[in-house]
């Protein structure tokens, strides 16, 4: 039981590139998260899925987007990287609806140049 | 709008000392948890407190929610260092939405 896993761990990208990060759950939640982190600001909540085809908008979606086509997977994209989304990004996944009980993967710490 | 304030922001304390860390809302939420984070990995939930009044307690580590569900502390007695890192304090259910409000964190380091 691996619980959440994110790839890839760590990522560099130039301004305007894209790329797609990974994360994947085993323990059949229905309910699943991207976070970013940064100093000062906590974590925000970019995109959730509440369900298997479904997602939402969260505190900070503006330039990337989201597909959960399979409920163990959910994609982040970003299609044109900029240096302001240097972070390290957070996927979570839940079995309760209202958060309860949030599983973290292990971040990607992305940097864009 | 930040909605849950977790104060103090930084915390330095040597072996041995105690120490309270808070975690204030203007808003009611209908269950408030508590994850520790270290450095290069994602948070790990240490409780979830859901009842007003509710108190929880892991070992050295004592969890209050109060009475109005709007804020939270978190006690810690007679710290290790083993017990360093992101303190991050959440809450739940507000308005029925599916979604977690983080506070910012406290960063706390235990010095031998």
């Amino acid at each position: 039981n691996a619980g959440v896993t994110q790839t890839p761990k760590f990522r560099v990208l130039k301004t305007g590139q894209s790329m797609t990060l990974l994360c994947a759950q085993d323990m059949n939640h229905e309910y699943m998260y991207w976070y970013r982190q940064d100093p000062g600001m906590g974590l925000r909540l970019i995109h959730y899925s509440v369900g298997e085809g479904t997602t939402a908008k969260g505190e900070v979606p503006d330039g990337y987007n989201v597909s959960r086509l399979k409920k163990q997977n959910f994609l982040l994209g970003l299609e044109s990287a900029a240096p302001s989304q240097t972070s390290v990004y957070f996927c979570a996944s839940s079995y309760v609806p209202g958060g309860h009980e949030q599983y973290f993967g292990p971040g990607t710490r992305l940097t864009v140049t | 709008t930040q909605l849950l304030e977790q104060s103090p922001q930084f915390l330095s304390i040597q072996e041995g000392e105690n120490l309270t860390v808070y975690c204030n809302s203007s808003s009611v939420f209908s269950s408030l948890q508590w994850y520790r984070q270290e450095p290069g990995e994602g948070p790990v939930l240490l409780v979830t407190v859901v009842t007003g009044g509710e108190v929880k307690k892991l070992k050295r580590l004592t969890f209050q929610f109060g009475d109005a569900r709007k804020d939270s502390s978190l006690h810690i007695t007679a710290a290790q260092p083993g017990d360093t890192g992101l303190y991050l304090c959440a809450g739940g259910g507000q308005g029925g939405s599916e979604k977690l409000v983080f506070g910012k964190g406290t960063k706390l380091t235990v010095n031998p």
